[in-house]
């Protein structure tokens, strides 16, 4: 089955500056790749999505990249501020069958102003 | 705005207990929706997918009897904790795909806090 490894698990940066966060994938059928914001104590707020026909998309300061071939995708965001920090999950499915996510271990992004 | 809703958004029971806990698509139809549980600092784990109009398809480990999933309609799935103990304390979230022309998102509910004393 789906195996999504996600890096770093904790990630601190100054306020203004770039944070970058990466997964890997190891089922190939995989097409579908979200992104989620999750506040403690809330449930996951899908942030950006790819799908597998798309090297990159962009909404605003958040970015995502994905690279079929060596199965990896990032979520870039750029010139952070305090209300990004959160918990960020990468996850990685199969659609059109309706298929459930498989979910990368989280990533913590503290924001210092 | 919502577009998957859960309820409650806590719960404290007693050990023993059953709890229920509804989810329900706002402004889609879901003929399939999704159960996570979440322990403090971890990812979610699904526990069970809930199929409308037949029987729940549960992950390895997951007791059936015990997570009883019922998709009751094509907006509303819930999942009953029954007997619960303290170790069933949990966040328990929802989801739900939404299908766009060919392509689908999946939409998670704010979720539950089931706290067993």
């Amino acid at each position: 089955g789906e195996n999504v490894e996600q890096h770093p698990s904790t990630l601190s940066v100054q306020e203004g500056d770039s944070a970058v966060i990466k997964c890997t994938y190891s089922d190939s059928a995989s097409n579908y790749f979200p992104w989620y914001k999750q506040e403690l104590g809330k449930g996951p707020q899908l942030i950006i999505d790819i799908r597998s026909n798309v090297g990159e998309k962009k909404d605003q300061r958040i970015a995502v990249t994905l690279n079929k071939t060596a199965k990896h995708f990032s979520l870039h965001i750029t010139e952070t501020q305090p209300e990004d920090s959160a918990v960020y999950f990468c996850a990685a499915s199969i659609t059109g069958s309706q298929g459930n996510l498989i979910f990368g271990k989280g990533t913590k992004l503290s924001v210092k102003p | 705005g919502a577009v998957v809703s859960q309820h409650p958004s806590r719960v404290i029971c007693k050990s023993g207990t059953s709890v229920k806990i509804e989810c329900r698509s706002l402004d889609f139809q879901a003929t399939t929706m999704f159960w996570y549980r979440q322990f403090p600092k971890q990812s979610l784990m699904l526990m069970a997918t809930s199929n409308e109009g037949s029987k729940a398809t549960y992950e390895q480990g997951v007791e059936k009897d015990k997570f009883l999933i019922n998709h009751a309609s094509l907006t509303l799935s819930t999942l009953t904790v029954t007997s619960a103990h303290p170790e069933d304390s949990s966040f328990y979230i929802c989801s739900a795909p939404r299908a766009g022309g060919i392509q689908e998102t999946q939409y998670f509910g704010p979720g539950t806090r089931l706290l067993v004393l």
